[in-house]
């Protein structure tokens, strides 16, 4: 049963930094693609970065470029988000997501996802 | 403002049928058939109920079928049953730079 458990979310003040783990079991993880998506408090989804199974290739969302790096170990079947300079509307439920497809092709499809961790960006 | 355009919300009556659109451009929906849906339930993950415009992953009931035309993908539940009420999320294939967009989310009200 594949299985997805972040961890790392609260609340940290504007400018700060947080560390967000997940969890995988249940699958080869390094045959995945792997994504953070996040939801802000009653608000849609918002794909954040995504990174391959091999973790020689990451992507970002404008929105967090150059602030946030997608990070995974595979001997740990773990994958990471640091985010630092945080701001208040990265406040949000993080999702950790796997890719439907394993290797390369296609890795936008996210058939299965953790319960979220939530990040609180506040003074 | 999110990228893929979608009605606030949709509703229906047991055993009716409701379509969901998901209106993008050519940039995203109008030029890859990698539109998604997903249902998130209250407090819960989104789960994946349409990939690649139509297809249903295993276990998905084929009640919920997907479309596209044009700039345009729809979500079509048929039979509709009290459990479908949720809120419903398109994504989209926007290229490689911006990689994958999503809508703003219906919620279905099952009547």
């Amino acid at each position: 049963e594949v299985q997805l458990l972040e961890s790392g979310g609260g609340l940290v003040q504007p400018g700060g930094s947080l560390r967000l783990s997940c969890a995988a079991s249940g699958f080869t993880f390094s045959s995945y693609a792997m994504s953070w998506v996040r939801q802000a408090p009653g608000k849609g989804l918002e794909w954040v970065s995504a990174i391959s199974g091999s973790g020689g290739s990451t992507y970002y969302a404008d929105s967090v470029k150059g602030r946030f790096t997608i990070s995974r170990d595979n001997s740990k079947n773990t994958l990471y988000l640091q985010m630092n300079s945080l701001r208040a509307e990265d406040t949000a439920v993080y999702y950790c997501a796997k890719s439907y497809y394993s290797g390369s092709y296609y890795p936008w499809d996210f058939d299965y996802w953790g319960q979220g961790t939530l990040v609180t960006v506040s003074s | 403002q999110s990228a893929l355009t979608q009605p606030p919300s949709a509703s229906g009556s047991p055993g009716q049928s409701v379509t969901i659109s998901c209106t993008g451009t050519s940039s995203d929906v109008g030029g890859y058939n990698y539109v998604s849906w997903y249902q998130q339930h209250p407090g819960k993950a989104p789960k994946l109920m349409i990939y690649e415009v139509s297809k249903r992953p295993s276990g998905v009931p084929d009640r919920f079928s997907g479309s596209k035309s044009g700039n345009t993908a729809s979500l079509t539940v048929s039979g509709l049953q009290a459990e479908d009420e949720a809120d419903y999320y398109c994504s989209s294939y926007a290229g490689s730079n911006t990689h994958v967009v999503f809508g703003g989310g219906t919620k279905l009200t099952v009547l």
